[in-house]
C-alpha cells in the first residue's frame, strides 16, 4: 500500500510553462517535506511545510499543505531547464516520529 | 562544512555474500537514517541510529542491520545478498531524534549479481 501518491508520476513540459504536482495521502502527517534528487544523486531537501494550510515559497516554487495535513502540492512558475529532475514528497506521521514515508515521485523534464 | 558521506559510491556483489556501507553525517548531526531506493520508487525506510542505538526500523528483514559510533557516523550491513537488494542506498543524518529535517549523502549503488 503506497501511503503517499504522487501524481503525475512523469510530465515533460516547455520552458517558460507553469505546472503542479500533487501528492496526497488518506493518512494525516506531522509534516511534509519536498525534495529534488537528480540521478545518481542523494535527495536535497527544498522545503518542510508543518502547519495545516501553510504555504511556502522558494523563488519560483510554490508549495502549500492541505489544511488537513493529508495532501501537499508544488507549483513551479515559468519552469526552466534547471528544474529538470525528480521531485519527491515526504510525510511524517504522528505515530511514528521518526518514520518518514515517501511517494513515489514526479519525473519532470523541462525542455529548451 | 561537510554534507553527508558515504562509501563506497559502487559496489558490485555475488548473491550469497555480506556487504558494508558506510556514512558520515553532516557536521553537527547525530542522527543517521539509512533508506533504500530501488530504481524508479522513492526511497524506503529502512532504520534509524541515535545515540548508537537503533531507535526506529521499516519493514526490512533481519539481513538488514547497521551499528552507530560514538563519532556518529554509521555502518548498514546486508547479510545473505539477494538480487532484489539491488538499489541505491541512501544515507541522511540529522539533529535529535524526533527531527523533521534531515539531509541526504549522495548514495551507494549497489549491484547484486
Amino acid at each position: 500500500t503506497q501511503l503517499l501518491e504522487q501524481s503525475p508520476q512523469f510530465l515533460s513540459i516547455q520552458e517558460g510553462e507553469n505546472l503542479t504536482v500533487y501528492c496526497n495521502s488518506s493518512s494525516v502527517f506531522s509534516s511534509l517535506q519536498w525534495y529534488r534528487q537528480e540521478p545518481g544523486e542523494g535527495p536535497v531537501l527544498l522545503v518542510t511545510v508543518v502547519t495545516g494550510g501553510e504555504v511556502k515559497k522558494l523563488k519560483r516554487l510554490t508549495f502549500q499543505f492541505g489544511d488537513a495535513r493529508k495532501d501537499s502540492s508544488l507549483h513551479i512558475t515559468a519552469a526552466q531547464p534547471g528544474d529538470t529532475g525528480l521531485y519527491l514528497c515526504a510525510g511524517e506521521r504522528y505515530s511514528s516520529a521518526s518514520k518518514i514515508i515517501f511517494g513515489s515521485g514526479t519525473r519532470l523534464s523541462i525542455r529548451p | 562544512d561537510a554534507g553527508v558521506t558515504q562509501s563506497p559510491t559502487h559496489l558490485i556483489k555475488t548473491r550469497g555474500q555480506q556487504v558494508t556501507l558506510r556514512c558520515s553525517p553532516k557536521s553537527g548531526h547525530d542522527t543517521v537514517s539509512w533508506y533504500q531506493q530501488a530504481l524508479g520508487q522513492g526511497p524506503q525506510f529502512i532504520f534509524q541510529y541515535y545515540e548508537e542505538e537503533e531507535r526506529q526500523r521499516g519493514n526490512f528483514p533481519d539481513r538488514f542491520s547497521g551499528h552507530q559510533f560514538p563519532n556518529y557516523s554509521s555502518e548498514l550491513n546486508v547479510n545473505a545478498l539477494l538480487l532484489g537488494d539491488s538499489a541505491l542506498y541512501l544515507c541522511a543524518s540529522s539533529f535529535g531524534q524526533g527531527r523533521v529535517e534531515q539531509y541526504f549523502g549522495p548514495g551507494t549503488r549497489l549491484t547484486v549479481t
